[in-house]
């Protein structure tokens, strides 16, 4: 089946600082990539969808200045969180739709950041 | 605005034990279902993917049935294992280009 990675699976950062989440499509090509949130014990809380090529669509109430999204190639979209603080410590899941089919999602297998 | 319930919201069955985990959605218009497993600290694994015209579909000890007018569906698992602990999350989406709509999961723990 299709594979999605993510990079780092676990980050710990300084509060102020930023950090980046690559997430890459590794068999197939994915014109749209999606970031999730997701808090102990709920469900995934989408927060952005990304389009190859073109600006990020954010989700009611998600900061896009905070949650900088590029998805500049087919394969690669990156989430960067920018002066992080504790509050943005959660578990971050990305998915990739292929487009060949039935445009299934696949998801990454999550970045676990803590803001110290 | 769709709305995905799971229900049980946790279940907990002795090895063996044949199981059902129901989702329900407000709004029949979807164009399909997916069925995915969650073990913790991890991301998900797409378990089955059913078309909206479709009524099921099949992997192993794993049957997902989808009865779109009433806007339903269920997750089978047969003679449940302990390596089936995870939480079982059903997501529906509206067309090929949207969102997925996720439930809350059932938390699924299977005793030896």
């Amino acid at each position: 089946g299709a594979v999605v990675s993510q990079h780092p699976s676990r980050v710990i950062c300084k509060s102020g600082t930023s950090v980046k989440i690559e997430c890459r499509s590794l068999d197939f090509q994915a014109t749209t990539m999606f970031w999730y949130r997701q808090f102990p014990k709920q469900s995934l809380m989408l927060m952005a969808t990304s389009n190859e090529g073109s600006k990020a669509t954010y989700e009611q109430g998600v900061e896009k200045d905070k949650f900088l999204i590029n998805h500049a190639s087919l394969t690669l979209s990156t989430l960067t969180v920018t002066s992080a603080h504790p509050e943005d410590s959660s578990f971050y899941i990305c998915s990739a739709r292929d487009m060949g089919g039935v445009y299934e999602q696949y998801f990454g297998p999550g970045t676990r950041l803590t803001v110290t | 605005k769709q709305e995905v319930t799971q229900i049980p919201a946790a279940l907990s069955v002795p090895e063996g034990e044949n199981l059902v985990l129901n989702c329900s959605f407000t709004d029949s218009a979807i164009y399909n279902l997916q069925w995915f497993r969650q073990d913790p600290g991890k991301g998900l694994t797409s378990l089955l993917l059913i078309q909206s015209s479709q009524r099921e579909q099949t992997s192993g000890r794993l049957n997902a049935s989808l009865d779109k007018s009433s806007g339903r569906s269920t997750l089978y698992i047969a003679a449940s294992q302990p390596g089936d602990s995870a939480t079982y999350l059903c997501a529906v989406s509206a067309s090929g280009y949207s969102t997925l709509t996720f439930g809350k999961g059932t938390m699924l723990l299977v005793s030896p």
